[in-house]
Formats: C-alpha cells, sequence, structure tokens
C-alpha cells in the first residue's frame, strides 16, 4: 500500500519560478493537508481540502495555491517562488478532521 | 485563533531517565493528537486522546489529556535512545471556511544519549 506519496522529493528554485508539488494518496481518504516545516520548527497549515472541489485556508496560505479535482490528487502550486518559502513541504490525508493524518515523506524545496 | 504551545522546546537528557513534554492552549479541544517525527521523514501518529482527564500508555509512554481538555501531556519513563526525535501535539480547531481542521504545536525536539 503506498500511502501517501509526494513529488519531487527535492527542488531548487530560482526566485521568481513557478513549481507545483504533487501530492497523490491512495487510502481514499476525504481530507487532504499542505504543511510547510522550517527548520527545528513544527508543522504549518498552507491548505487543506475536505473532498473534491472543497478547499480552506490554514494559518500561511500566501504565495501557494491548490486545487481538488479527483479524491487522491492534492497538488500545491507555487507562483512567483521567494526565499522565504524555501522549507520542507509535507503533504498528508485523514478520513476525517479528528482521524490520524497520514504524512508523506516530504519535498525539500530550496529557493535561492 | 486556537493555539496550541509545546514545552520545553528542546530536551537533551541521558539513557533511563524520565521526562514530561506539555501541550497547552487556552481553548478547549474536541481531541488531542500526539506525533512523533524522525529526521527526513513525516509524522507518526502515537496516540489519540478524546475524554478529559483520559490517560493513555504506549509502553513506556503515558499520555494525559487534561480535565478540561485545554492541555495535554507526554511522559516517558526510562528513555532510550530510539525515543530521539520531535513530539508534536495537534488539537482539532474550526477553519475559516467552517471546517474543521489539525493544528499543530512547534513541537518538542528530544535528544536521548547512550
Amino acid at each position: 500500500n503506498a500511502g501517501v506519496t509526494q513529488t519531487p522529493k527535492f527542488r531548487i528554485l530560482k526566485i521568481g519560478q513557478s513549481m507545483t508539488l504533487q501530492c497523490t494518496q491512495d487510502m481514499n481518504h476525504n481530507y487532504m493537508y499542505w504543511y510547510r516545516q522550517d527548520p527545528g520548527m513544527g508543522l504549518k497549515l498552507i491548505y487543506y481540502s475536505v473532498g473534491a472541489g472543497i478547499t480552506d485556508k490554514g494559518e500561511v496560505p500566501n504565495g501557494y495555491n491548490v486545487s481538488r479535482s479527483t479524491t487522491e490528487d492534492f497538488p500545491l502550486r507555487l507562483e512567483l517562488a521567494a526565499p522565504s518559502q524555501t522549507s520542507v513541504y509535507f503533504c498528508a490525508s485523514s478520513y476525517g478532521p479528528t482521524q490520524p493524518q497520514h504524512f508523506g515523506d516530504g519535498t525539500r524545496l530550496s529557493i535561492l | 485563533t486556537q493555539l496550541l504551545e509545546q514545552s520545553p522546546q528542546f530536551l537533551s537528557i541521558q539513557e533511563g531517565e524520565n521526562l514530561t513534554v506539555y501541550c497547552n492552549s487556552s481553548s478547549v479541544f474536541s481531541s488531542l493528537q500526539w506525533y512523533r517525527q524522525e529526521p527526513g521523514e513525516g509524522p507518526v501518529l502515537l496516540v489519540t486522546v478524546v475524554t478529559g482527564g483520559e490517560v493513555k500508555k504506549l509502553k513506556r509512554l503515558t499520555f494525559q489529556f487534561g480535565d478540561a481538555r485545554k492541555d495535554s501531556s507526554l511522559h516517558i519513563t526510562a528513555a532510550q535512545p530510539g525515543d530521539t526525535g520531535l513530539y508534536l501535539c495537534a488539537g482539532v480547531a474550526l477553519g475559516s471556511g467552517g471546517y474543521n481542521k489539525l493544528i499543530f504545536g512547534a513541537g518538542t525536539r528530544l535528544a536521548v544519549h547512550p
């Protein structure tokens, strides 16, 4: 069982470039989440989705966009990369908001 | 805004010592989850506490939910080097769009030395 799969694992971007971080899950979970984790810190919620077609902002949504066209996929888009977006990005999924979250292995993103 | 504060932020101890990590908030949570994260990996759920005053044990780890459901603690007995990692608490909060979401504390980074 693959669980939550994130791609790519590592990426270096130049300031102003754009990219999409991919996340897919095969557990038929309704809820999906994107977090960023800065060095030595906890997780900050960027965006989340409660089902296909429904998304909501988290604590730090500025500079990011998401879409949820299918239950399985929840891509995160950076339109104009900035150095402040250098971080490790984690995607997670769960059956519901109080259910355990299953995390991917993360995408390490550096913006130079 | 509902916030979860964890303390201490860092903890460095010797093998065999006991320790307690705290997760506090001014808000009431319907449930709290504890996760452990190892370097280079995503967090993994340890336990969920739901009822005020609830105590759950996972081998040498004891989790307690406060009576008022505003705080929680994690106690580790006779810590082992394998307990090293980042410990995160998380609680359910209402999002701006009206949907429930999980918010995380900043974490406690534990290092257990042989």
